[in-house]
């Protein structure tokens, strides 16, 4: 039971350069989440997803896209990086009401 | 608008004693859940706690425990009996509606250092 992986742990981009992030879950759960974590801000929501082939936009949509295109999976990509992208992105997954989410261990993602 | 307010940057306790986090928030829905979450150096979000709104009584995990003031809208973080390992940041997330209300809110969080 691996609970919430996330791939890749680094990246480095150029500008305009494009990029999918990969969160995997082996917890059967419905809900899967992409935030940003920025230095004094906290994390914040980008995308989230309430089921297979269902997504919704968070606090921080633009730039992104995501599928969810089977339950365990829940891809965040980056059409055209740009520096203000430079964060660490962590996926989460859960069974939403009282429960809580488990995060991955997030992926640090830097764009020059 | 939903919010989480943490307005202590960093707190520093001594070993062995208690501390209190404090969180608060805004919301106008009836219905919303209330996370503390622990984030170790190393970077991973360990899970704490939780409080429902409707929650008669506050909750408690071990050494830690929330202390929900639904009229005040605050939903500090009490850790007793602080160890060295408790250095880390802490933040406060609620869930809320949203659209089928699975949004999360988290707050800038609050960075605690255990002194021996």
């Amino acid at each position: 039971n691996a609970g919430v992986t996330q791939t890749p742990k680094f990246r480095v981009l150029k500008t305009g350069q494009s990029m999918t992030l990969l969160c995997a879950q082996d917890m059967n759960h419905e809900y899967m989440y992409w935030y940003r974590q920025d230095p004094g801000m906290g994390l914040r929501l980008i995308h989230y997803s309430v089921g297979e082939g269902t997504t919704a936009k968070g606090e921080v949509p633009d730039g992104y896209n995501v599928s969810r295109l089977k339950k365990q999976n829940f891809l965040l990509g980056l059409e055209s990086a740009a520096p203000s992208q430079t964060s660490v992105y962590f996926c989460a997954s859960g069974r939403g009401g009282s429960y809580e989410q488990y995060f991955g261990p997030g992926t640090r993602l830097t764009v020059t | 608008a939903q919010k989480i307010t943490q307005t202590q940057p960093g707190m520093f306790v001594q070993e062995k004693e208690a501390v209190t986090l404090d969180c608060t928030y805004d919301t106008s829905d009836p219905s919303y859940g209330l996370f503390w979450y622990k984030q170790p150096s190393s970077g991973e979000m360990i899970f704490l706690i939780y409080q429902g709104s409707y929650d008669q009584q506050n909750a408690t995990e071990g050494r830690y425990s929330l202390n929900f003031q639904k009229a005040r809208k605050s939903a500090n973080l009490v850790i007793s009996a602080s160890q060295l390992g408790d250095s880390a940041m802490y933040f406060c997330a609620m869930r809320g509606r949203g659209w089928s209300g699975n949004q999360f809110y988290f707050g800038t969080g609050t960075s605690l250092t255990v002194i021996p």
